[in-house]
C-alpha cells in the first residue's frame, strides 16, 4: 500500500496569509493525487485532482503542484471560510486508495 | 448534478452487523463508481471499498476483506455497505462518494477521486 504523509498536521494562520500544505507519498504516484477540504461535521469536499486541476466552482486561490512523491496544496490568500482540515489522497496504485492524515488550518 | 443521500444513524451491539444505504439522484447511477470511506471520531479518512453497479463486482481494502460487503441496486439507484462482526473500533461516520476516473470512464470499482459525498452516517458500536 502507498502511504501518504501530510505536513504539518496543524497550522495557525491569519486571514490573508499564504498557506502551503505538503503531502509525501511512499513511492512515486505520477500526479495521481486529489485534495479535499473538510469542515467540522461535514463531508469532505473535492478541491483538486490530478495534482493541479481545480474542481469546478473551487476558488482560484487554491492551487496544487508537485511531481513524483512530493505534492503541495497552496492557498494564496487565506479567507475566513478556508479554516478547515485538508486531506490528500492518492489513486495511483489501488486498491486501496489511501489518504494523508490531514492538516488542520486554524485561526491565529 | 449527482446527489447522494444516506440512511440514518445506527447504534449496534458488538458482534452484530450494520447495513448503510446511499441513494443517488442525477447522473447515470449504473455506470459510475461508488466508494465507501469511513472516519472514526477525531480521526482521518479511510477507504473501505467501491463498486460500479453495471459491473456488479466490488473491490475492498485488505483490512476489511471478509467483513464488508458492498452492493448496488440499479433499479433504485442505491448502493449499500454492510459491515459485520462489529467492534467498538468500528464506531465512525461512514460516507459514500461518487468516484470519478481519469479519462472519464471508470473501470476500477474504487474510482480515482471523489465528488460528491453523501452526508455521512454515524454508526455507534456499544454494548
Amino acid at each position: 500500500d502507498i502511504q501518504m504523509t501530510q505536513s504539518p498536521s496543524s497550522l495557525s494562520a491569519s486571514v490573508g496569509d499564504r498557506v502551503t500544505i505538503t503531502c509525501r507519498a511512499s513511492q512515486g504516484i505520477s500526479n495521481s493525487l486529489a485534495w479535499y477540504q473538510q469542515k467540522p461535521g461535514k463531508a469532505p469536499k473535492l478541491l483538486l485532482y490530478a495534482a493541479s486541476r481545480l474542481e469546478s466552482g473551487v476558488p482560484s486561490r487554491f492551487s496544487g503542484s508537485g511531481s513524483g512523491t512530493d505534492y503541495t496544496l497552496t492557498i494564496s490568500s487565506l479567507q475566513p471560510e478556508d479554516f478547515a482540515t485538508y486531506y490528500c489522497q492518492q489513486y495511483y496504485s489501488t486498491p486501496p486508495l489511501t489518504f494523508g492524515g490531514g492538516t488542520k488550518v486554524e485561526i491565529k | 448534478q449527482v446527489q447522494l443521500v444516506q440512511s440514518g444513524a445506527e447504534v449496534k451491539k458488538p458482534g452484530s452487523s450494520v447495513k448503510v444505504s446511499c441513494k443517488a439522484s442525477g447522473g447515470t447511477f449504473s455506470s459510475y463508481a461508488i466508494s465507501w470511506v469511513r472516519q472514526a471520531p477525531g480521526q482521518g479518512l479511510e477507504w473501505m471499498g467501491g463498486i460500479i453497479p453495471i459491473f456488479g463486482t466490488a473491490n475492498y481494502a485488505q483490512k476489511f476483506q471478509g467483513r464488508v460487503t458492498i452492493t448496488a441496486d440499479e433499479s433504485t439507484s442505491t448502493a449499500y455497505m454492510e459491515l459485520s462482526s462489529l467492534r467498538s473500533e468500528d464506531t465512525a461516520v461512514y460516507y459514500c462518494a461518487r468516484g470519478y476516473c481519469t479519462g472519464g470512464v471508470c473501470y476500477r470499482p474504487e474510482g480515482d477521486w471523489f465528488d460528491p459525498w453523501g452526508q455521512g452516517t454515524l454508526v455507534t458500536v456499544s454494548s
